[in-house]
């Protein structure tokens, strides 16, 4: 049902390496959102952008963590110097808006393991 | 604390019975969602749904915006049901914010 792609699957880094992971939304959706989910269940929100232009971060994301929403490119999401802690399932969801009016689709994930 | 929260942490199941997943949200409720997450990760949307009664299938969502809480009704469970349920709510800033899924295990 969703139809947002996401590359790769699987990411394995080491530390101090970066990790760069992409993300096309569905075809017309022009809301993305990045959020981290750990080994625990936690989904932690990193970014959205509503088109090129972000929306809202958090200070993880402002510090070590780097996104982008290109025109006809896919989005990316970078991680400069990964730390063993970045290690989670990196999940790229898209939207016709805001998630208050309008249901959210996922890819499969990026799973990042950093060693 | 956790904005939303779900229960049963885990359930399983005998292939053939019901099960029902709860969800309650501390805060005012704009929208929510549920879904189901594959083992290996990939998000499947199940239900769009802020308040009221949806169906799809074997799958019930219930939604009381008053009372701040959701239920997802599973009726004779498959071996394919097993999985992680989650819950979302809705937010204008940050999307979703997630609870901690119902983990689901459904044996022959």
């Amino acid at each position: 049902n969703s139809k947002v792609i996401q590359t790769p699957r699987y990411l394995v880094k080491g530390q101090g390496q970066k990790a760069k992971m992409r993300c096309i939304p569905e075809k017309g959706h022009p809301v993305v959102f990045w959020y981290q989910q750990n080994k625990n269940n936690e989904f932690k929100f990193l970014i959205n952008f509503q088109n090129q232009e972000v929306l809202q971060q958090i200070d993880m994301t402002e510090k070590r963590f780097s996104a982008e929403c290109p025109s006809n490119s896919p989005c990316s999401l970078e991680i400069q110097s990964s730390e063993a802690g970045d290690s989670a399932l990196y999940l790229c969801a898209s939207s016709l808006s805001g998630a208050s009016q309008n249901t959210l689709y996922f890819g499969a994930g990026t799973r990042l393991s950093v060693l | 604390g956790q904005q939303v929260q779900q229960s049963p942490a885990s359930l399983v199941l005998q292939e053939g019975e019901n099960a029902e997943l709860q969800c309650n949200f501390s805060t005012s409720l704009n929208s929510m969602q549920w879904f189901y997450q594959r083992p290996e990760g990939s998000l499947v949307s199940l239900f769009y749904n802020p308040s009221g009664t949806k169906q799809s299938g074997r799958l019930t969502s219930t939604t009381v915006i008053k009372e701040r809480r959701s239920s997802l009704h599973i009726s004779s469970s498959q071996i394919t049901d097993s999985g992680t349920y989650l819950c979302a709510m809705g937010n204008y800033a940050q999307g979703l914010t997630f609870g901690l899924g119902t983990r689901v295990s459904v044996f022959p």
